[in-house]
């Protein structure tokens, strides 16, 4: 079974200063790259995903990850965080030919005013 | 509008009493699961349905049942709930292609539950 990673399960940020989370999967097979966003009391919501083509993904709210298949990394960032950052992320995984998900353990953001 | 939907969303029951929750999606999707979500333990899906009478196991289905009657619904069925399932419930569904889990998954705004 495919293992996700997330490294820091808190990390705080300043508003205005960069974001990085952390993300890394086990496959030596590189699978379809997933990362959500949780807002307190709501479902999971698609920031973006990686599938094929460009290791660069843009995804909603100016967040952006490269998929590293050398160092089997999906990493997310933001140039300049703003508050409504706020929420817990999730890297998740999915194998070309499985039928299951996998999700990491979550990363909660704060952004400092 | 296209949405998961779940209910109830809030439940408190005792040990061994029997409960579903119920998951319903309007897009048509084949591919449905149930998660659990635990503080520090991130999103563990339980179960999951690659269409209609298609159900197999995710990473814990212990204590748990599903059937997928209809390609719109996705209930959970708890048949004797234990302390150790109380947790936030997540349903989700994704159309599936042949290539595999590419899509998005569109989750529902879950279920806590509270088994005393």
């Amino acid at each position: 079974a495919q293992s996700v990673t997330q490294l820091g399960s808190h990390v705080s940020v300043s508003e205005g200063a960069l974001v990085l989370l952390r993300c890394n999967y086990s496959s030596s097979v590189p699978p379809y790259l997933f990362w959500y966003v949780q807002y307190p009391n709501q479902g999971l919501q698609l920031l973006l995903k990686y599938t094929t083509g460009a290791t660069l993904v843009k995804g909603i709210n100016g967040f952006e990850a490269e998929f590293k298949k050398s160092e089997t990394s999906f990493h997310l960032t933001k140039p300049s965080a703003h508050m409504s950052d706020a929420a817990e992320y999730f890297c998740a995984v999915s194998e070309r030919a499985g039928n299951q998900f996998y999700f990491g353990t979550g990363t909660s953001l704060t952004v400092i005013p | 509008e296209a949405q998961v939907t779940q209910n109830p969303r809030y439940l408190i029951t005792v040990t061994g009493k029997k409960l579903t929750v119920t998951c319903s999606q309007n897009m048509n999707h084949e591919y449905m699961s149930w998660y659990r979500q635990d503080p520090g333990l991130g999103l563990r899906q339980i179960y999951y349905s690659m269409n209609v009478e298609v159900t197999d196991k995710g990473d814990v289905p212990e204590g748990y049942k599903v059937s997928r009657k209809e390609k719109r619904n996705f209930p959970l069925i708890l048949e004797s709930p234990s302390p150790n399932q109380t947790s936030l419930y997540f349903c989700a569904s994704s159309p599936r292609t042949s290539g595999g889990l590419y899509n998005e998954q569109f989750f529902g705004p879950g279920t806590r539950l509270t088994v005393l």
